[in-house]
């Protein structure tokens, strides 16, 4: 089965840029989506198709895929920005959904 | 805007079997994707399965046999009973609407299942 492995856990201080990796074999060929959970929320869409945002995501956030990694960028870090973030594809081949590790995002 | 919201028993013991609904509002069943997620407590995100509005479903392999997940387009509701549970059953159960066949974009709140003797 297809894994997305990301870094358990970036720290970033505030006003700097966190960059949250996420790992697949040739997963630049997949449409990789991305999902902030706070704790004790449902998970908020803020990435879809590598880079697209939904509405209200701040610009701040943007995405990118190639190779064998996808990222998540998030600049101008916040307070706010502190949550767990977490990769998906959709494995066409088998059709099933594949979430990453996850990782814990920390603002200094 | 749409809202899911998640119902059903809190506590299960095993060998029970687990029925939750998802009730959509502000938008229709029609014509999307509706999935189950969990979460078990401080661990990640697993993918359990999907049902179309017109009732095709598919399961994560490793559920499938337990498994089954119904949609009711006049309750605008979707439904999702596994059978024979056990601790490892114990998680956050969420209900999603798929984004073009890929990408969870509205989640409700989610609902803690909890199942101990």
């Amino acid at each position: 089965s297809y894994v997305l492995t990301q870094p358990p856990s970036v720290s970033v201080a505030p006003g700097r840029t966190a960059r949250i990796t996420c790992g697949g074999n040739n997963i630049g060929s997949k449409s990789v989506h991305w999902y902030l959970q706070k704790p004790g929320q449902a998970p908020v869409l803020v990435i879809y198709a590598d880079s697209d945002r939904p509405s209200g995501i701040p610009e701040r956030l943007s995405g990118s895929n190639s190779g064998n990694t996808a990222t998540l960028t998030i600049s101008n870090v916040e307070a706010g920005d502190e949550a767990d973030y977490y990769c998906q594809v959709w494995d066409s081949s088998v059709d099933f959904y594949v979430f990453g590790t996850g990782t814990k995002v920390t603002v200094l | 805007q749409v809202q899911l919201q998640e119902s059903g028993p809190g506590q299960l013991k095993p060998s029970e079997t687990l029925s939750l609904t998802c009730t959509v509002s502000g938008g229709s069943i029609y014509p999307y994707y509706w999935s189950w997620i969990r979460q078990p407590p401080g661990k990640g995100l697993e993918w359990i399965g999907y049902i179309y509005h017109d009732g095709g479903t598919t399961y994560n392999p490793s559920l499938k046999s337990r498994l089954t997940i119904s949609v009711d387009m006049s309750k605008n509701q979707f439904s999702l009973k596994l059978t024979s549970v056990t601790a490892a059953d114990t998680a956050v159960y969420y209900c999603a609407r798929l984004r073009s066949n890929e990408a969870f974009e509205i989640w409700g709140q989610g609902t803690l299942v909890a199942v101990s003797p």
